[in-house]
């Protein structure tokens, strides 16, 4: 399988601000790849979907203005959350794949904290 | 809108005990079924990946089974041992335009006793 990194693994910051977290694949180009959020004991739900060189499609309910993902490269995505409040605190996780229709790759997880 | 649901939401057995983990489904038109594992405060790990041609897949310990026609699958854990003890995560995947989509379950938090 694929390895997959992101950065940081946590983060704590003050509501307000802005917070930036990457997904890289280390070992292989990804034309795709997707973020999931996860709350503590709920499932993994699919935020969004990336694509290199475009821009990404959000799922229903999911602010794409407040939840920026650039996807310049094929071995690097970002997720900002902008103006982070409370409720934003959750696991936020990538996965990455190398095309759309091929198994998907999971990072490690993001545990943010918005104080 | 496809919907999965796992029980139970929670497992404690001793160790050497083998168990079933349930997963069933709402629309039965899957591509893929997955299984995962998670550890607490990590990422996915996967165990088994059934096409929606197969029946079953066995890796090890672990033999998953998949049931489309009923919207179910169950993963069997034989012989469990401690280091067992995670979340396990059902996810049936889905095609989407050009995409593989994935929607998980919400899991069930296995605890093996020594």
């Amino acid at each position: 399988g694929a390895v997959v990194s992101q950065h940081p693994s946590w983060v704590i910051c003050k509501s307000g601000t802005s917070v930036k977290i990457e997904c890289r694949s280390l070992d292989f180009q990804a034309t795709t790849m997707f973020w999931y959020r996860q709350f503590p004991k709920q499932s993994l739900m699919l935020m969004a979907t990336s694509n290199e060189g475009s821009k990404a499609t959000y799922e229903q309910g999911v602010e794409k203005d407040k939840f920026l993902i650039n996807h310049a490269s094929l071995t690097l995505s970002t997720l900002t959350v902008t103006s982070a409040h409370p409720e934003d605190s959750s696991f936020y996780i990538c996965s990455v794949a190398p095309t759309a229709d091929n198994e998907q790759f999971f990072g490690p997880g993001t545990r943010l904290t918005v104080l | 809108k496809q919907e999965v649901t796992q029980i139970p939401a929670a497992l404690s057995v001793p160790e050497g005990e083998n168990l079933v983990l349930n997963c069933s489904f709402t629309d039965s038109a899957i591509y893929n079924l997955q299984w995962f594992r998670q550890d607490p405060g990590k990422g996915l790990t996967s165990l088994l990946l059934i096409q929606s041609s197969q029946r079953e897949q066995t890796s090890g310990r672990l033999n998953a089974s998949l049931d489309k026609s009923s919207g179910r699958s169950t993963l069997y854990i034989a012989a469990s041992q401690p280091g067992d003890s995670a979340t396990y995560l059902c996810a049936v995947i889905r095609t989407s335009g050009s995409a593989r989509q994935l929607t998980f379950g919400s899991g069930t938090q296995l605890t093996v006793l020594p």
